[in-house]
């Protein structure tokens, strides 16, 4: 069956470091793959999308990669700020009409 | 311009009970998708509709039914209600193949 796996721990770093968040997947051909993030009590904020054919997209200080071979995407968040703080989930689409398969989200932490 | 909009925010209901819930996409969406999301886990699929019809939908017994209007606002309609349908039900709206416009929400405790 189809399975998407994040980091169910949540992910401390301090205030100006990278985080990088981490997506698995198995038993699927996603055509393309989202993240979003979502505050408590929240519904989830669109952050970016990549496409099966596309290896890097970046937005401000947002970085996503996307490998295919390995069935995974990696998401970064650049000097990373106290209010970046949320759980980020991803999402993977396409295969099976457009509805989008998420996973458990990983919750980040950015200590001042 | 305003988004997902979603009602009510809150809603508390008896077992055995039916609920329906509301939307209404964003400015220009036509496709209005329902998600279900348990605490502390990622949101479900439960349908999607698109010029008023079911045009797919996810892996929920059919207590779960929808609608879709001309003006593309849509419903969500969960009869027979149990504990385990408490949850956040989130409505997107989307161009296809784009990013979702997710709303804030319907919290449904079943009590």
């Amino acid at each position: 069956s189809q399975k998407i796996e994040q980091n169910s721990e949540a992910l401390n770093i301090q205030e100006g470091k990278t985080a990088t968040l981490t997506c698995n997947y198995t038993n699927y051909s996603p055509a393309y793959l989202q993240w979003y993030r979502q505050d408590p009590g929240r519904g989830p904020v669109f952050l970016l999308l990549i496409r099966e054919n596309e290896k890097e997209k970046r937005k401000e200080r947002l970085k996503v990669t996307f490998d295919t071979t390995l069935k995974q995407s990696l998401f970064h968040i650049t000097a990373s700020q106290p209010a970046d703080s949320a759980t980020y989930l991803c999402a993977l689409g396409g295969s099976a009409g457009n509805m989008l398969t998420f996973g458990g989200g990983t919750r980040l932490m950015v200590k001042p | 311009d305003a988004g997902v909009t979603q009602s009510p925010t809150h809603l508390i209901k008896t077992r055995g009970q039916q609920v329906t819930l509301r939307c209404s996409p964003k400015s220009g969406h036509d496709t209005v998708s329902w998600y279900q999301q348990a605490l502390g886990q990622g949101p479900q699929f439960i349908f999607q509709y698109y010029e008023e019809e079911e045009r797919q939908r996810g892996n929920f017994p059919d207590r779960f039914s929808g609608h879709q209007f001309p003006n593309y606002s849509s419903e969500l309609n969960v009869n027979a209600l149990l504990l385990g349908d408490s949850a956040l039900y989130l409505c997107a709206s989307s161009p296809t193949g784009h990013g979702y416009t997710f709303g804030s929400g319907t919290r449904l405790t079943v009590v």
